[in-house]
């Protein structure tokens, strides 16, 4: 069955800190895949996408993922997390037969700490 | 410009009753996609309006129904309400029938 997996449901870092965020996809074929956030009580924005091409893909916010097609997986990266970056984040998944319908994972809840 | 808007924000229904959500494209897109986000969860794809016509449908019941207008706004009806359908609903809109960018949403509480 198609899925997307997001590994952790909470992750705490400190300012300044790295921030690795997990995402695994199980589809046929390579899907289009997308992060998003989502800061309390709003809408999700979209951080970055990969559809082909260059596998390390640079987003908004300083955000970066790479997509490893032998891993099948997408992962979020930021050098240094600021206080900002408090929120849930999002991974999904747009295949050819379904596009325009995104599939999401569960989701990943990041708390900074000073 | 404005983004991706709906209406109203929130709202408070019990069980039974039926609710329509609102949703208005960001200028330049033509697709409507719903979401539902139920509490602790990622979001679920409902359907896709896209030339007035659903394009694409969700595993929802047929409870749950939608409209695309000529200007490309959409309405998400919910008829026979549960307490299961409380979430927070979402609208994302896009230039055909590709990705969308997400609106705030609606929070739909039923007691």
């Amino acid at each position: 069955a198609q899925s997307v997996t997001q590994p952790d449901i909470h992750i705490t870092v400190s300012e300044g800190a790295s921030l690795e965020l997990r995402c695994n996809y199980s589809y046929g074929a390579t899907p289009y895949l997308f992060w998003y956030v989502q800061s309390p009580g709003q809408g999700l924005q979209l951080l970055l996408k990969y559809f082909s091409g260059d596998t390390l893909v640079q987003g908004i916010k300083g955000f970066e993922a790479e997509f490893k097609r032998s891993q099948s997986s997408f992962n979020l990266r930021k050098p240094s997390v600021h206080w900002s970056d408090a929120a849930e984040y999002f991974c999904a998944v747009m295949t050819t037969d379904s596009w325009g319908k995104l599939q999401f994972g569960a989701g990943t809840q990041v708390v900074v700490t000073p | 410009d404005a983004g991706v808007t709906q209406s109203p924000t929130h709202l408070i229904k019990t069980r039974g009753q039926q609710v329509t959500l609102r949703c208005s494209p960001k200028s330049g897109h033509d697709t409507v996609s719903w979401y539902q986000q139920a509490l602790g969860q990622g979001p679920q794809f409902i359907f896709q309006y896209y030339e007035e016509e659903e394009r694409q449908r969700g595993n929802f019941p047929d409870r749950f129904s939608g409209h695309q207008f000529p200007n490309y706004s959409s309405e998400l009806n919910v008829n026979a309400l549960l307490l299961g359908d409380s979430a927070l609903y979402l609208c994302a809109s896009s230039l055909g029938q590709g990705f969308g960018y997400f609106g705030a949403g609606t929070r739909l509480s039923v007691l």
